[in-house]
Parts: C-alpha cells; sequence; structure tokens
C-alpha cells in the first residue's frame, strides 16, 4: 500500500523568499517516483517536477527542487523567491514503479504575501 | 494546442440522471486516468486504461463506467447520479515505458453538481 502525508495544511510565505512544503510517503515497493503538482484557484493541474526513487541527486526545474531523503521517505518541495502567482494547493504524490495508480497526499495551501 | 481536454466543463444535473464525460489526449499517451476530486481537495483515482485495457479499477460504484474507444479517448458515463457524486472529475494522461518518468498531464477538470 501506498501513502502520503503532507502536515502542513496551509503555509504562508513573504514575496521573494524561499519556502519548504513538507511530504513524507510510506511505501513497500523498492522503486517508485514522486512528484509534486500545482493546483491554482482555477483548479487544473499542473505538474512541477519529478523524482525517481534511484536518482541520486535532487530533482531541480527552475525555481522548484526537490529535497528527497530516501531513508527518511521524505521528498520535500522547495520554492525558491516565491512569486504572488505562486499562491496555489500543492499536492505531493508517488506511485511504484510495478503499477500504474498515482497517490496524493491531502495538499498544501500556500499563500504568497506581498 | 490542448494536451488533455475534457467536455463539458461544467455539469450541472438533477439526482437519478444519467451522464457522460469526455476525455481526449494529443499526447500520444498510451495510459489515461479519471481521479475524482472532493470537497475537501482529495484526489483519488478511479479508472486507468493502457491501450485501451482496464488496469485500475478502484472501488467505485458500478454506476460509473469507463470507455475508452481508443488510446486518445476516455470517456466516464454515470449513471443514477446521487447528489455524492458531486466533485471536480480529472483525467489524466501518461506515457509508460521503462525508464520514463511517466508523469501524467492533467486535463482542466469537469465540475459536476447534482442537485
Amino acid at each position: 500500500a501506498q501513502k502520503i502525508t503532507q502536515t502542513q495544511p496551509g503555509m504562508f510565505v513573504q514575496e521573494k523568499e524561499a519556502v519548504t512544503l513538507d511530504c513524507t510517503y510510506d511505501t513497500s515497493d523498492p522503486s517508485y517516483g514522486l512528484f509534486w503538482y500545482k493546483q491554482p484557484s482555477s483548479g487544473e493541474m499542473i505538474f512541477l517536477i519529478y523524482q525517481g526513487s534511484y536518482d541520486q541527486q535532487n530533482a531541480t526545474e527552475g525555481r522548484y527542487s526537490l529535497n528527497f531523503q530516501k531513508a527518511r521517505k521524505s521528498a520535500n518541495l522547495v520554492i525558491s523567491a516565491s512569486q504572488l502567482g505562486d499562491s496555489a494547493m500543492y499536492f505531493c504524490a508517488m506511485r511504484a514503479d510495478s503499477n500504474y495508480k498515482l497517490t496524493f497526499g491531502k495538499g498544501t495551501l500556500l499563500t504568497v504575501n506581498p | 494546442d490542448t494536451a488533455v481536454s475534457q467536455t463539458p466543463k461544467y455539469l450541472v444535473t438533477q439526482m437519478g440522471n444519467d451522464k457522460s464525460i469526455k476525455c481526449e489526449q494529443n499526447l500520444g499517451h498510451d495510459t489515461m486516468y479519471w481521479y475524482k476530486q472532493d470537497s475537501k481537495k482529495f484526489l483519488k483515482i478511479m479508472f486507468s486504461y493502457n491501450n485501451k485495457e482496464l488496469i485500475i479499477n478502484e472501488t467505485v460504484p458500478n454506476r460509473f463506467s469507463p470507455k475508452s474507444p481508443d488510446k486518445a479517448h476516455l470517456n466516464l458515463h454515470i449513471n443514477s447520479l446521487e447528489l455524492g457524486d458531486s466533485a471536480v472529475y480529472f483525467c489524466a494522461s501518461s506515457q509508460e515505458f521503462s525508464g520514463s518518468s511517466y508523469e501524467q498531464y492533467f486535463g482542466p477538470g469537469t465540475r459536476l453538481t447534482v442537485t
């Protein structure tokens, strides 16, 4: 069984500062992928970043980076230089390579203050 | 160029009716999905098709029936709609092959309201 835990229902950050959104996961599969998605108030789901369980380096995509700590089973999303447009719901998700099922956490609502 | 599209975007209907939501992807992906997002924003997978074959069928009432006429389309038909079916339904697609990151790309969602 796969489980994703996001313990921060809401986070606030000042514009231009960095913010870390927490995500821990649980799986018995040795090979898996971790994902972050952004859902703005308009409702669409936007893929942000991916980390494979065997990747040696942390994934980065522009201002997004994934702080992957395999032993601790955590996959935190770091957003650098926050912008007002980063205000949205952020979902952590995972899937085992052995199946197609993407399991989501409950999400963190990020608010960027000017 | 819309990658994953869904129609309609909004659907308001009465209890007991039957309705369908259509999904199309032009990404050339071989796997498509239906997700339900409830009022608390929790996303849960319902179905998945790989090359027109059903591969995921979560615990979903059998009033929900997916249909995949080809690998670019996955439709969702719902019979005898109930109040609890009100939610946002997302279609998604991915390309499954060894070594890929198989990220899923989502459609814009269909907000279903049952009155």
